[in-house]
């Protein structure tokens, strides 16, 4: 059975403070995304990688960095966190190739920055 | 930067009913997925669609491609408690785009029993 675990459900930090979200899977696929949540405005990708140590900007990447250092975890940091980043991330992994289009995710990470 | 409509926004309807969820977008997509997400879970993959036309049914659940490959639809026959939820479409484009999906806005569903 595919899985994608975060490493917390629910997280509360103050404004400035340096967050880290962590993402773990287990299906050796080589993309994995990060995606925030958002009433009206769906999922908005922030940033993917594709490989280990590779990575590319989505939609909305300002404020936020990533690393991916072995292939099956792929961090989202805020590094200096704002009210503004309140909100659902959700992480994703995909494999590569002919019939990999499937995303799968994992809870979601609950975030209120004060 | 490539936008998916989906509309209604907020569906509440009586156990029974029938439905039906758009997905519209002035973009091609090389293939377009549907997902539910319940509250607290992360979005699960209902069906992918790839070619222009086609259709698929998923027991009540019926999914549609537009010939255009712009546009898909969900049609829920006999609604159920149990299809409550956030269902969100989903496209990927072509060659080094197809890892990358946009999502739609999303439809939320409440069925009353």
């Amino acid at each position: 059975d595919v899985k994608v675990t975060q490493s917390s459900r629910y997280l509360v930090k103050r404004t400035g403070e340096k967050v880290f979200l962590e993402c773990v899977q287990d299906m050796d696929h080589e993309n994995m995304f990060w995606y925030r949540q958002d009433p009206g405005l769906g999922l908005r990708l922030i940033y993917f990688s594709y490989d280990v140590k590779m990575k590319e900007k989505g939609d909305i990447p300002e404020g936020y960095s990533v690393s991916r250092e072995k292939k099956e975890r792929f961090s989202l940091i805020l590094e200096s966190a704002s009210t503004n980043q309140t909100s659902m991330y959700l992480c994703a992994s995909k494999k590569t190739g002919a019939g990999g289009y499937e995303q799968y995710f994992g809870p979601g990470t609950r975030l209120t920055v004060t | 930067t490539q936008l998916l409509e989906q509309s209604p926004q907020f569906l509440s309807i009586q156990e029974g009913e029938n439905l039906t969820v758009y997905c519209n977008s002035s973009s091609v997509f090389s293939s377009l997925q549907w997902y539910r997400q319940e509250p607290g879970e992360g979005p699960v993959l209902l069906v992918t669609v790839v070619t222009g036309g086609e259709v698929k049914k998923l027991k009540r659940l019926t999914f549609q491609f537009g010939d255009a490959r712009k546009d898909s639809s969900l049609h829920i026959t006999a609604a159920q408690p149990g299809d409550t939820g956030l269902y969100l479409c989903a496209g990927a484009g072509y060659g080094g785009a197809t890892n990358k999906l946009i999502f739609g806005t999303g439809t939320l569903l409440a069925v009353q029993p």
